[in-house]
C-alpha cells in the first residue's frame, strides 16, 4: 500500500515550457487534491476532484488545468511555465468514509519541487 | 470563510521544554480542526483532528490540542520536545457542513528543538 504518490519529484523548466504532474492514490478515496506550498503562505489549494469526472478550482486555479484521469489519478498541467509558478506541489487524498472520526482526513503525497527559470 | 491563523513563523524550545503552537480559527460555528506536522523534505502528516467529540484531543508523538470555544482556538501542546520534532506544523480549518470536502491551512509554524 504506497498510500499517495507522485512524480516527477523535481523538475526545472524554462519560462514557457509545459508539463503534467502526475499523482496516483491506492486508498480507493474519491476526493483528490492539488496544492502548492510557498514560503510563509502556507498549503494554498489549486484544483480539488470531489468524485472521478469532475474537478473544481480552489483558491489559486489561475495557469493550471486538472485531470481526473480515474479514480486512482489526478494530475496537474501547467501549460506555459511561469517563474511565479516555482513553488512545492503536493497531492492528496481525502478519507471518504462516513464514521466522524475518519473525516475528512487528507493523505499528502511526498510533493515535487518545480523551478521555473 | 472560514480561516486558520498562525502568529509568527518560527519558534525555538529547549529539548524537554514544553511545546506551544497556537491556532485561532474564524468561524461562525465550530468547524472541524486539524494539526498536520511537515519534516523536512516530506508531505504533510496528521497529528491530530477535532470533530467536536472531544475538546482536548490526543495525536501521535505525544501531541494534544484542545478545544476552545469561547476563545476560538486550538493550541497545540506537548510537554516535553525531542529533537524528533522538529519540523513544521499547520493547522487547517474544514467547515462541518458545505465545502466540508476542503481544508483551509494556516501559514505555518516552523519549530526549532535545541540540544
Amino acid at each position: 500500500n504506497a498510500g499517495v504518490t507522485q512524480t516527477p519529484k523535481f523538475q526545472v523548466l524554462k519560462t514557457g515550457q509545459s508539463m503534467t504532474l502526475q499523482c496516483a492514490q491506492d486508498m480507493n478515496h474519491n476526493s483528490m487534491y492539488w496544492y502548492r506550498q510557498d514560503p510563509g503562505m502556507g498549503l494554498r489549494l489549486i484544483y480539488y476532484s470531489a468524485s472521478e469526472g469532475t474537478t473544481d478550482k480552489g483558491e489559486v486555479p489561475n495557469g493550471y488545468n486538472v485531470s481526473r484521469l480515474n479514480k486512482r489519478e489526478f494530475s496537474l498541467r501547467l501549460e506555459s511555465a511561469a517563474p511565479s509558478q516555482t513553488s512545492v506541489y503536493f497531492c492528496a487524498s481525502r478519507e471518504d468514509r462516513g464514521r466522524l472520526e475518519f473525516y475528512n482526513e487528507q493523505f499528502f503525497g511526498p510533493g515535487t519541487r518545480l523551478t521555473v527559470l | 470563510a472560514q480561516s486558520v491563523t498562525q502568529l509568527g513563523s518560527h519558534v525555538s524550545v529547549s529539548e524537554g521544554a514544553l511545546v506551544l503552537l497556537r491556532c485561532n480559527y474564524s468561524s461562525s460555528v465550530p468547524p472541524y480542526l486539524f494539526w498536520y506536522v511537515q519534516y523536512p523534505n516530506q508531505g504533510l502528516q496528521l497529528l491530530l483532528k477535532y470533530t467536536s467529540a472531544a475538546t482536548l484531543v490526543k495525536g501521535i508523538n505525544g501531541f494534544e490540542a484542545e478545544f476552545k470555544k469561547s476563545e476560538t482556538s486550538f493550541h497545540l501542546t506537548k510537554p516535553s520536545a525531542h529533537m524528533s520534532d522538529a519540523a513544521e506544523y499547520f493547522c487547517a480549518v474544514s467547515p462541518t457542513q458545505g465545502g466540508s470536502e476542503k481544508l483551509v491551512f494556516g501559514k505555518g509554524m516552523k519549530l526549532t528543538v535545541n540540544p
